[in-house]
């Protein structure tokens, strides 16, 4: 069965460098999502991208963040300068058309010391 | 304020019996509703959608039922097992149909 994939799984960083966290999603799908989930707290959206644009964005989406669709097969987040609170784990979801159902990806855990 | 509000305490069911979670939102108008399953330290896992127009959905041992005018939405698990153990989160889709807003989801502890 297809399945969304994330690189790495773990990425400790220090804070003020910048990460790239990246995602292979299902090959058939046109929709991209990235959420974050820090510990102990609920799952939260973070971006949209569909036909190589953001489609929507959350008020954490901030200017430190970007998204890219580099080529055909991955997906990835950019934190440009990591702080603290971006400590979490990363969620990378995909979807075959407007508002159905996200398959997500087993995440990256992001450590900012 | 859109809200989408979860049992917080955890659920502790012996094997075989049902599990019952509860899902109630506010300020949505949805037309459809997800229940998710996340393991701990794991992503998650989409179980079942049900639709404004559906008021029950089965998938072997999972019923979904969802009553938009309480708002409500009820996830069953019958004849449960050890393996059920998880966190079981409600989703809906934000206005603009891209975002999926989760709950807070619901725990459930099956023993033997």
């Amino acid at each position: 069965e297809p399945e969304v994939t994330q690189t790495p799984s773990h990425q400790v960083t220090q804070m003020g460098q910048e990460v790239i966290l990246r995602c292979v999603p299902i090959s058939n799908h046109l929709y991209f999502y990235w959420y974050r989930q820090i510990l102990g707290q609920k799952v939260e959206f973070l971006v949209s991208f569909y036909n190589n644009e953001i489609s929507e964005k959350s008020e954490i989406f901030d200017d430190q963040f970007s998204v890219e669709r580099p080529d055909g097969s991955n997906f990835t987040l950019k934190i440009r300068s990591t702080k603290l609170e971006d400590s979490a784990m990363y969620f990378c979801a995909s979807s075959d058309s407007f508002k159905e159902t996200q398959y997500f990806g087993p995440g990256t855990r992001l450590l900012v010391l | 304020s859109q809200k989408i509000e979860q049992n917080s305490e955890a659920l502790n069911i012996q094997e075989g019996k049902t599990a019952t979670l509860t899902c109630n939102y506010t300020n949505y108008s949805p037309a459809y509703l997800q229940w998710y399953r996340q393991d701990p330290g794991r992503g998650p896992v989409f179980l079942l959608l049900i639709r404004e127009n559906e008021k029950e959905k089965r998938k072997e041992r999972l019923k979904v039922t969802f009553d938009t005018t309480l708002k409500q939405s009820l996830f069953h698990i019958t004849a449960s097992q050890p393996a059920d153990s998880a966190t079981y989160l409600c989703a809906l889709t934000s206005n603009s149909g891209y975002a999926l807003n989760f709950g807070k989801g619901t725990s459930l502890l099956v023993t033997p």
